[in-house]
């Protein structure tokens, strides 16, 4: 089955390191990946996406690189901010049957100090 | 705008009882999914529906319910079965459900504690 491991947290960073959060995934076939984050007691949201091998996808200076090659998709930011203090899920969506499901890491805390 | 409502933000249930967690999107989206969500684990999949009056269990179905008699609706209910309830419980829907790429939007979830 499907599969998503990211390194443990938490991860504690001055304001304006770099971060890598690490994302490795097993999947059968030709999955899309994902990056949501969590702020505390709120919901998901989306932050980047990437739906082939090689594609980078980005937002707000965050990137992660499709590498079907080494089955990664790691997280970088250049300048962490203390606004990036959250919880970052890698999550994954192949198609089981006829429905498309997420199927998620267990999140990577991140701790931004001034 | 346009987005995924839950509520209540927190739920409280007594031994026995059943409880309903309402879940609304005015986003035109086909798909809606429930999640569970437990202190330092991903999320896992309760039950998710393609389209209306249809619904599939998820993972971890057991002790759960669900109807989809509206488009914009997908009420989870967790019954008494369901021995360990404490969990942030989070509704998403997606455009399509037949396609990998389609992101999953979220809600700000519901936090359901057992008293």
């Amino acid at each position: 089955g499907n599969s998503v491991t990211q390194m443990e947290g938490p991860v504690t960073l001055s304001e304006e390191a770099f971060l890598t959060i690490n994302c490795t995934y097993t999947a059968t076939g030709y999955p899309s990946l994902f990056w949501y984050v969590q702020y505390p007691g709120e919901g998901l949201q989306l932050l980047l996406k990437a739906t082939k091998a090689d594609d980078k996808g980005s937002n707000k200076g965050f990137e992660a690189t499709y590498r079907k090659e080494t089955t990664s998709f790691h997280l970088e930011k250049g300048s962490v901010q203390v606004s990036d203090s959250a919880v970052y899920f890698c999550a994954l969506s192949g198609n089981t049957g006829t429905a498309s499901k997420l199927t998620f890491g267990t999140g990577t805390r991140l701790q931004v100090t001034l | 705008d346009g987005g995924i409502t839950q509520s209540p933000k927190y739920l409280f249930r007594k031994e026995g009882q059943n409880v309903t967690l309402s879940c609304e999107q005015n986003l035109n989206h086909d798909a809606m999914y429930w999640y569970r969500q437990d202190p330092g684990q991903g999320l896992r999949l309760i039950y998710y529906s393609q389209i209306v009056n249809d619904f599939q269990k998820g993972d971890i179905a057991e002790g759960y319910s669900v109807s989809r008699e509206k488009k914009e609706s997908f009420p989870l209910t967790v019954t008494s079965a369901q021995k360990n309830p404490t969990a942030f419980y989070l509704c998403a829907s997606s455009r399509r459900p037949t396609t990998r790429q389609e992101t999953q939007y979220f809600g700000p979830g519901t936090r359901l504690l057992v008293l």
